[in-house]
């Protein structure tokens, strides 16, 4: 059964660049069905969608993130990441990785979230 | 961008009762609405796509209307594990989430 699980630091400092990845098992990022997707969610507020990629590298952001964000897919390491620039204390909140099912246009699959906290 | 406003934002009701959640879009979505359920501490559930197609697993307690831009996920009889939040998605132009209705015990 495939299974999503995010990685990466805990804390980033205002200014720098929040860096997650989003590892695949027991299955693979390259299907043509799916999309993959970051979603947040800031402490008490609801769920915002970053931006999805597909295996081949097709990205797409939400229009107002795009300035800071940056998507990639590592097909040999079935991962996919993200890197969020010049964070400040709003970017505060639980980061998602999702299965993004093409053709229902949902999110079917999350991972169970890792919090980041930005502070210096 | 396509807003979501999800109504009530809380929902006080007792186990046994029937619970109407809803969801209207600033545009039409035409019918690609889901709904997607989170507990505490969890990640968010798929409940309903296309407006009213149940995910798999997902009880049939749970049904799903609508298209255009009002739609509504009613839960037919509430068990105890259904008091959670509630939110709403829509994928036609980029991705869009609703605010949430939290159904909580009266």
């Amino acid at each position: 059964q495939m299974q999503l699980q995010e990685s990466g630091p805990g804390l980033v400092k205002p200014s720098e660049t929040l860096s997650l990845n989003c590892t695949v098992s027991g299955g693979s990022i390259s299907s043509s069905s799916y999309y993959w997707g970051w979603i947040r969610q800031p402490p008490g507020r609801g769920l915002e969608w970053i931006g999805s990629i597909y295996y081949s590298g097709s990205a797409y952001y939400n229009p107002s993130l795009k300035s800071r964000v940056t998507l990639s897919a590592d097909t040999s390491k079935n991962q996919f990441s993200l890197k969020l620039s010049s964070v400040t204390a709003a970017d505060t909140a639980v980061y998602e990785c999702a299965r993004y099912e093409i053709g229902d246009r949902t999110f079917d699959l999350w991972g169970r979230g890792t919090p980041v906290t930005v502070s210096s | 961008e396509i807003v979501l406003t999800q109504t009530p934002a809380t929902l006080p009701l007792s186990p046994g009762e029937r619970a109407t959640l809803s969801c209207r879009a600033s545009q039409s979505v035409s019918s690609y609405l889901a709904w997607y359920q989170q507990k505490p501490g969890q990640a968010p559930r798929l409940l309903i796509y296309d407006a009213s197609n149940r995910a798999t697993g997902i009880p049939a307690r749970f049904s799903g209307s609508g298209s255009g831009t009002d739609f509504t996920l009613t839960i037919s009889s509430l068990e105890p594990e259904d008091f959670a939040l509630y939110y709403c998605q829509q994928g036609t132009n980029w991705l869009t989430f609703g605010g949430g209705t939290k159904v909580e015990i009266k």
